[in-house]
């Protein structure tokens, strides 16, 4: 069966520093990923999304980016933060050709 | 472009009572349409999902949906809700491009004892 995998669970950074947030997924190949962003109280916003290695669409310009330097490794990552940052970050996969996502924990990012 | 909206920001339903939650869509052709369940601090776990074919559909955890194209809408309902139900409840549509959903605000579900 697949699973898929978020660390760290939680992160506090300051403002100003360094970000980088892991996804994996095991038992597919060739997985479509996606980050997303929570913020309280609100909606699920689509950041990026990956087809293949190497390939990455980004849905909202902002302060972060993405990477995928393995078929099931996704990286989002920044590199200074800032406080508009903090939220509940989530990676999610579907088989490619597939509407139907699988979700990660999570990470709640707090910027201070 | 696609879109969704949850009117219902919070509900409260009684252990034992029946639940729906409100989802409407905006979708040119037949969409594709989820709902997911989030507890806090989780991430969303798919509850069920329509493609075609019987409008009312099944999910995990006594839930089910029902397509209606002439409304826009895609209810959430369960017949008894239990305190373990207590979570937002997302739901989503797909049906554009690249594989990607349009997620609604979500509604979150409080039970009372």
């Amino acid at each position: 069966s697949q699973t898929i995998h978020q660390w760290p669970a939680t992160l506090v950074q300051p403002v100003g520093s360094p970000l980088s947030l892991e996804c994996t997924v095991e038992g597919t190949s060739n997985p479509n990923l996606y980050w997303y962003r929570q913020a309280a109280g609100r909606g699920l916003q689509l950041l990026f999304y990956s087809v293949g290695i190497g390939q990455i669409s980004s849905e909202v310009p902002q302060n972060l980016s993405a990477s995928r330097p393995q078929d099931r490794q996704f990286i989002l990552s920044s590199k200074k933060l800032l406080l508009s940052d903090s939220g509940f970050y989530l990676c999610a996969w579907s088989v490619g050709g597939s509407y139907e996502q699988y979700f990660g924990p999570g990470t709640r990012l707090t910027v201070t | 472009a696609q879109s969704v909206t949850q009117p219902d920001i919070h509900i409260t339903v009684s252990e034992g009572a029946s639940l729906e939650l409100r989802c409407n869509y905006s979708y040119g052709a037949t969409p594709y349409l989820f709902w997911y369940v989030q507890s806090p601090g989780q991430g969303l776990q798919l509850l069920l999902k329509y493609f075609s074919g019987d409008t009312l559909v099944q999910g995990i955890k006594g839930f089910e949906a029902e397509f209606k194209r002439s409304q826009s809408s895609f209810n959430l309902r369960k017949p008894s809700v239990h305190w373990s139900d207590a979570a937002e409840y997302f739901c989503a549509v797909g049906g554009t491009g690249f594989q990607k959903l349009v997620f609604g605000t979500g509604t979150r579900l409080l039970v009372s004892p």
